[in-house]
């Protein structure tokens, strides 16, 4: 099973900084993704990556960018935070031969 | 347009007694239907799921029953026990997983 590790928890902001959300897992799994959910909403696939340099858009668009330069590193970056951003985003990895994917402990993001 | 739709955003059950949670969908490709377990500030748990050839998946307390003429699937738990209190979200997935809006459940004393 997959140790998945989300920084920070909770997050609180002001308008216009930059963030970046880490996620990292140590399994070596390849498939990772960023969902981001809504008080009482879906949870949304902004972003995924099926292994190293390979990043794509999910369903629902985001202005947050991700990276992938290493496997076990899957890092949320918002280069100007706004209140719109404040959400709860959560990292999952897809272990190999498993229905579902293992999510993190999620970080709730308060941009004021 | 949803294509996992959870219609009831909550739910109460007394304790020990049987918690039925619904999900209807839209789109009959997928292979595997899942339920996820959610509580609050903390990431979603996979509980159990059911492949689109099958009809029923039992694991425990927990069953989940797939009606594909109707496009629809419930999660049986029983008996329901307070740490069931939790938000359970129903998913389809082939390559990537699609979630609906989630129902709370309350387990009542």
């Amino acid at each position: 099973e997959a140790d998945i590790y989300q920084t920070p928890r909770y997050l609180v902001i002001g308008t216009g900084k930059k963030i970046t959300l880490e996620c990292s897992q140590t399994m070596g799994h390849d498939k990772m993704y960023w969902y981001q959910q809504d008080p009482g909403m879906e949870l949304h696939l902004i972003h995924y990556s099926y292994g190293v340099n390979s990043t794509e858009k999910g369903d629902l668009s985001s202005e947050s960018t991700v990276s992938r330069i290493r496997t076990e590193h899957f890092p949320l970056t918002l280069e100007s935070a706004r209140p719109s951003h404040t959400s709860q985003y959560l990292c999952a990895t897809l272990p190999p031969g498993s229905y579902g994917y293992t999510f993190g402990s999620g970080t709730r993001l308060t941009v004021v | 347009d949803q294509q996992v739709k959870q219609n009831s955003p909550s739910l109460s059950v007394q304790e020990g007694r049987i918690s039925i949670l619904n999900c209807d969908y839209t789109n009959s490709m997928f292979d595997y239907f899942l339920w996820y377990k959610k509580y609050p500030a903390e990431g979603p748990t996979f509980l159990i799921s059911i492949s689109s050839i099958k009809d029923k998946n039992e694991d425990g307390r927990f069953t989940v029953f797939l009606n594909k003429s109707a496009k629809h699937l419930s999660l049986h738990i029983v008996p329901s026990q307070p740490g069931d209190s939790a938000v359970y979200f129903c998913a389809q997935r082939d390559d990537k997983i699609i979630f609906g809006k989630g129902t709370r459940l309350h387990i009542l004393p």
